[in-house]
């Protein structure tokens, strides 16, 4: 299985607003690009999934260019108790096509 | 939103026994269900799908004999780690899918196992 790519770690300030920006080259017709949220010693958490152009939930957008080898995760404004790892994935019908990578390793200051 | 559930939450057991790891999907019917493993600092690995009905799927290099995976009904899907060693210490997390076109995986809250 293929992974995608994302930054390591970043770093914010509480009511900044974070962008993270996923690649996923090899992405193919029937995937979905899904985002997961992880506290230590928690299962990842559902945040948001999207097929193309723009997604909008109560948590966090989610934006897709048009060829959609790459998608970008906007938290609005984070805060202290969004420090954690974010991951994002590819899925399709029977599971994820992609292997959870590192993540990306949210840290947000005061 | 969609909840899964996992029970125990933590075990200790001892060197040799068989520990059982309950997955329930609370409010809908999960289709498949998958268990991963995460050891400290390191990210989620699969170990295998379950359908229900059906023998789970392993990935490449976990042991089907040694972890037993059970997928009986829609709602319910059991990991069996069979003689536990220290080395089986791990977070193990469950996740459930109800199918159709974007398949959303929902996780459960992680099984924290040590093995004396």
């Amino acid at each position: 299985l293929a992974k995608t790519t994302q930054p390591i770690s970043m770093d914010s300030y509480e009511g900044q607003e974070v962008n993270i920006t996923c690649s996923h080259n090899n992405i193919a017709t029937n995937d979905y690009i899904t985002w997961y949220q992880q506290f230590p010693s928690q299962g990842p958490r559902f945040i948001i999934q999207g097929y193309k152009t723009k997604v909008t939930n109560e948590v966090a957008s989610l934006f897709i260019p048009a060829d959609r080898k790459s998608s970008t995760l906007s938290l609005p404004r984070v805060s202290l108790s969004d420090t954690a790892v974010y991951y994002c994935l590819l899925a399709w019908t029977g599971g994820f096509k992609t292997i959870f990578g590192a993540g990306t390793r949210l840290f947000v200051k005061a | 939103g969609a909840v899964v559930s996992q029970h125990p939450s933590r075990v200790i057991c001892k060197s040799g026994t068989s520990v059982k790891i309950e997955c329930r999907s609370l409010d809908f019917q999960a289709t498949t269900m998958f268990w991963y493993r995460q050891f400290p600092k390191q990210s989620l690995m699969l170990m295998a799908t379950s359908n229900e009905g059906s023998k789970a799927t392993y990935e490449q290099g976990v042991e089907k004999d040694k972890f037993l995976i059970n997928h009986a009904s829609l709602t319910l899907s059991t990991l069996t780690v069979t003689s536990a060693h220290p080395e089986d210490s791990s977070f193990y997390i469950c996740s459930a899918s109800s199918g159709g076109d974007t398949d959303t995986q929902y996780f459960g809250p992680g099984t924290r196992l040590t093995v004396l």
